[in-house]
């Protein structure tokens, strides 16, 4: 069964610990997505990536770091600089920049 | 840089009226593309249009490109309570990756 999934669902940190959500895929995708949405907004993008071991800062990249060390793979860490981290991360995948993204469920993160 | 703007950024309609988004995009843009993300869910691709003028229909839903390739809308005939939810368009350049534009929240009352 194809597709892309995230983990895990709920996450809750306390202010001042990094925290790494995990994102995979098995739709053979070269290019990875990470955005962030806060309620009742659009979504923002972090980071993306082309190919392995390649990857490119999105429009609100501070505080974040990736890496994209296999095809299948692209995990965001939610470092303690970021000021504000509570909110729903979204990981998405396609064939090619441009192309139709796939969305994986998610990660609802909260910072305390 | 590119900028996808969308509007309205919310509409509250009753059940039977028709719904519609527009999305403009400040630079030429190869295709564009409309998402739904359901109340507590994730995006979920649509439809993608690539050709000038181009005319898409999905049952109760009409998707339009202009003829510049610069904007595009989302027509809703006769809404329902199934289609709840925010309304993304997406817009690439050739050769670039997508921009989102900020969505409108569609709600509908029964």
């Amino acid at each position: 069964d194809g597709g892309i999934t995230q983990s895990p669902k709920y996450l809750f940190r306390k202010e001042g610990q990094n925290v790494t959500l995990s994102c995979e895929q098995n739709l053979n995708h070269d290019a990875m997505y990470w955005y962030r949405q806060d309620p009742g907004q659009g979504l923002r993008l972090i980071y993306y990536s082309q190919i392995v071991n390649d990857f490119q800062k999105g429009d609100i990249a501070e505080g974040y770091s990736v890496s994209r060390e296999k095809k299948e793979s692209f995990p965001l860490t939610v470092t303690s600089a970021q000021k504000n981290p509570t909110a729903f991360y979204l990981c998405a995948s396609s064939f090619f920049t441009g192309d139709e993204q796939y969305f994986g469920p998610g990660t609802r993160l909260t910072v305390t | 840089g590119q900028q996808v703007m969308q509007i309205p950024q919310y509409q509250h309609v009753q059940e039977g009226e028709d719904f519609t988004t527009y999305c403009n995009s400040s630079t030429t843009l190869s295709n564009i593309q409309w998402y739904k993300q359901r109340p507590g869910g994730h995006p979920v691709f649509l439809i993608q249009l690539v050709k000038s003028g181009e005319v898409k229909k999905q049952k109760r839903l009409t998707f339009q490109f202009g003829e510049a390739k610069k904007n595009s809308s989302l027509h809703i005939t006769a809404t329902q309570t199934t289609d709840v939810g925010t309304y993304f368009c997406a817009g690439a350049e050739y050769g670039n990756k997508l921009v989102f534009g900020a969505g409108t929240i569609l709600r509908v009352k029964s």
